[in-house]
């Protein structure tokens, strides 16, 4: 399985600010993903994170709410813009590891509260 | 799209006893199910996955079975101990991980 890291693990944010959460994986991986989780929730997929070109958004998310990058097969980066308390979630991120036959892995998160 | 289902939402157990968690799913095409379990504060990890070839898979104290005639697959754990409290997910997919779709979640508690 692939070992995959994100940071912050959680912050505290001003409304009107924005943050950067980064996703690190241990291996080359073919797709990365992001997912939101609201309290008590299930998981939503916001976006594919394609390597070297825009990224691909579900329906209700949009690239100027949630900016992301991925300069290279391992890592990958989501920007939370312009936030409101309604942005207070656990934000995922997660691979899908080919080799072990579609399976996708999470990381650990990160849980951001917006003051 | 995909549309998957999962009941029940909270579920209570004695410790040693056994729980059940039903999905049921829309798309037909689904060919992957795999479950994972959240702790408090973690990602989710994936605890058993089934294809759609197989009609159960079983390792150590937990099994998954599949009935694609019916569109529905359940997890099974035995011998419950207090550490298997957790929020369960259920998801289906197609091949390569196409329209991965989750289940609401269902909180286990095992109870000593």
């Amino acid at each position: 399985s692939a070992v995959i890291s994100q940071k912050p693990s959680r912050d505290i944010c001003q409304r009107g600010t924005s943050l950067t959460i980064q996703c690190q994986v241990d291996s080359q991986v073919t797709m990365m993903f992001w997912y939101r989780q609201q309290p008590g929730q299930s998981l939503t997929l916001i976006a594919t994170a394609n390597q070297g070109s825009e990224a691909t958004y579900e329906s209700g998310f949009v690239i100027d709410k949630f900016p992301i990058s991925r300069p290279n097969l391992t890592f990958s980066t989501l920007t939370v813009s312009n936030m409101s308390p309604e942005d207070s979630s656990i934000y995922l991120c997660s691979v899908l590891a080919r080799l072990a036959g579609d399976t996708q892995y999470f990381g650990p998160g990160t849980r951001l509260t917006v003051l | 799209g995909e549309n998957v289902e999962q009941h029940p939402s909270t579920l209570s157990v004695q410790e040693g006893d056994s729980a059940v968690i039903k999905c049921t799913y829309s798309d037909s095409a689904s060919n992957y199910f795999p479950w994972y379990k959240q702790e408090l504060g973690k990602g989710p990890q994936l605890i058993i996955d089934i294809r759609s070839n197989v009609g159960e898979k079983k390792d150590q104290r937990i099994a998954v079975t599949l009935n694609k005639t019916a569109k529905h697959f359940s997890l099974h754990i035995t011998e419950t101990q207090p550490e298997d409290s957790a929020v369960y997910f259920c998801a289906a997919s197609l091949d390569y991980g196409q329209n991965f779709v989750f289940g609401p979640g269902t909180r286990l508690s095992v109870l000593p």
